[in-house]
């Protein structure tokens, strides 16, 4: 069974920092592209950052640039995202979703997501 | 404000049909066939439920349908169920340097 489980999430002071963890299961970690994508309460999708499978390339939206890093380690199948000098907002519920590659061409599409963890940033 | 447009929500009874519009411009919709739709239920995790504008992911029902004129993507929904009720997002590859990925504002899909 295919699983991406987030942890990392809570309650953190403007300014502060959090890591989030994405963990892997059930499907060969190394064939997908991985990305973090945020929902703030009651508000639509937004795509944070993406990470290509050996992380040679890597993304962020302009939104969170200069502010949050994307890395993972194909070892231990995990994703992470490290988020400094956070703001308000940064709060929503963040969600790790991967895109299958094959060869050298990735799908244009996320077809999984984890269940989401929740960052509140707040005084 | 999300760079796709979509209406804030729709409604339809069972049995009958709805049609959610996903708008944008010549850096994504228009110009990639790169488009996706997401059904999300309350408090869960998007679901992937048609990618390339028109294609089904195995074990979607054959109720969803995809498709795409210009500037503008649509997901259409047959024989509207009660499970269907949900929010729906559609995404886009864009050619914008600043952005990889862009989804609409989201619709919520109520079955009256």
């Amino acid at each position: 069974e295919v699983q991406l489980v987030e942890s990392g999430g809570g309650l953190v002071k403007p300014g502060g920092s959090l890591r989030l963890s994405c963990a892997a299961s059930g499907f060969i970690f190394t064939t997908y592209n991985m990305n973090w994508v945020r929902q703030a309460p009651g508000k639509g999708l937004e795509w944070v950052s993406s990470i290509s499978r050996t992380s040679h390339y890597i993304n962020y939206a302009d939104s969170v640039k200069g502010r949050f890093t994307i890395s993972r380690d194909n070892a231990k199948n995990s994703l992470y995202l490290q988020m400094n000098s956070l703001r308000a907002e940064d709060t929503g519920v963040y969600y790790c979703a991967g895109r299958y590659c094959s060869g050298g061409n990735c799908f244009y599409y996320f077809d999984y997501w984890g269940q989401g963890t929740l960052v509140i940033v707040s005084s | 404000q999300s760079a796709l447009t979509q209406p804030a929500s729709v409604s339809g009874s069972p049995g009958q049909s709805i049609t959610i519009s996903c708008t944008g411009n010549s850096s994504n919709v228009g110009n990639y066939i790169r488009v996706s739709w997401y059904q999300q239920h309350p408090g869960k995790a998007p679901k992937l439920i048609i990618y390339d504008v028109l294609n089904r992911p195995s074990g979607v029902s054959n109720r969803f349908s995809g498709s795409k004129s210009d500037k503008t993507a649509s997901l259409s929904i047959s024989g509207l169920q009660a499970e269907d009720e949900a929010d729906y997002y559609c995404s886009s590859y864009t050619s914008n340097t600043t952005l990889v990925w862009v989804f609409g504002g989201g619709t919520k899909l109520t079955v009256l």
